[in-house]
């Protein structure tokens, strides 16, 4: 298995430019999961899905981030319209079922000018 | 207070020495995690435990779950163990994880 992919690896762009970013979680993993890491805050949890469905989306900073996963193999997180301090890593990483080991991808790096 | 605390925040130590890394957290948890997270890089699951003590080659992890304290120990330390640790618990009834602010290990060789 190729583990859990996420693209782009580095993304700039220009405040108040849509941002999007990809997630193929593992095949046949049930969980997933968008976090964010900065200098700042550490890692925290954004969203999270199970069998697809958005389950604890408090993380999510305002309306400006929204999360899909319209199948089992495909997750996006959309910010719009980006702001300077949402530059962070975002990682995404799945996991097959409650309390097996999470997986995680490389994480997108995003800097927003 | 955070719910997931790590110390030290900082560890510096000579090749071959013997690390320890501590984690402590105030809740209920389900599960206990450690990750390892090299300079610029990704992240990468080491343990998952909910109860005694794993091993996998020069790691060890153990978990006191009265105490509500877990350690992560590196035997024979080498310079690519050099890394940030971070300790992360999960919920009874909630899958996500909350992480503690974690350890940069640093080994010299």
């Amino acid at each position: 298995d190729a583990g859990v992919i996420q693209s782009p690896r580095h993304e700039v762009t220009e405040m108040g430019q849509e941002v999007t970013l990809r997630c193929k979680p593992i095949s046949g993993h049930d969980y997933l999961f968008w976090y964010r890491q900065t200098m700042m805050r550490g890692l925290e949890l954004l969203i999270y899905f199970n069998n697809n469905v958005p389950i604890d989306d408090s993380g999510m900073p305002e309306d400006r981030f929204s999360a899909k996963m319209p199948n089992a193999s495909f997750s996006t997180l959309k910010i719009q319209p980006s702001e300077p301090r949402d530059s962070a890593v975002y990682f995404c990483a799945s996991a097959r079922q409650s309390n097996y080991g999470y997986t995680f991808g490389s994480g997108t790096r995003l800097t927003v000018v | 207070k955070n719910e997931v605390e790590q110390s030290p925040q900082n560890l510096t130590a000579q090749e071959g020495e013997f690390i320890t890394i501590n984690c402590s957290y105030s809740v209920g948890i389900s599960a206990l995690h450690w990750l390892q997270q090299h300079p610029g890089g990704g992240i990468v699951s080491l343990f998952m435990l909910s109860s005694g003590k794993k091993k996998h080659g020069r790691l060890i992890a153990t978990i006191n779950i009265q105490e509500k304290h877990s350690s992560l120990h590196i035997t024979a330390s080498h310079p690519r163990d050099s890394a940030v640790y971070i300790c992360a618990v999960s919920l009874f009834g909630n899958e996500k994880l909350t992480f503690g602010t974690g350890t940069r290990l640093t080994i010299i060789p």
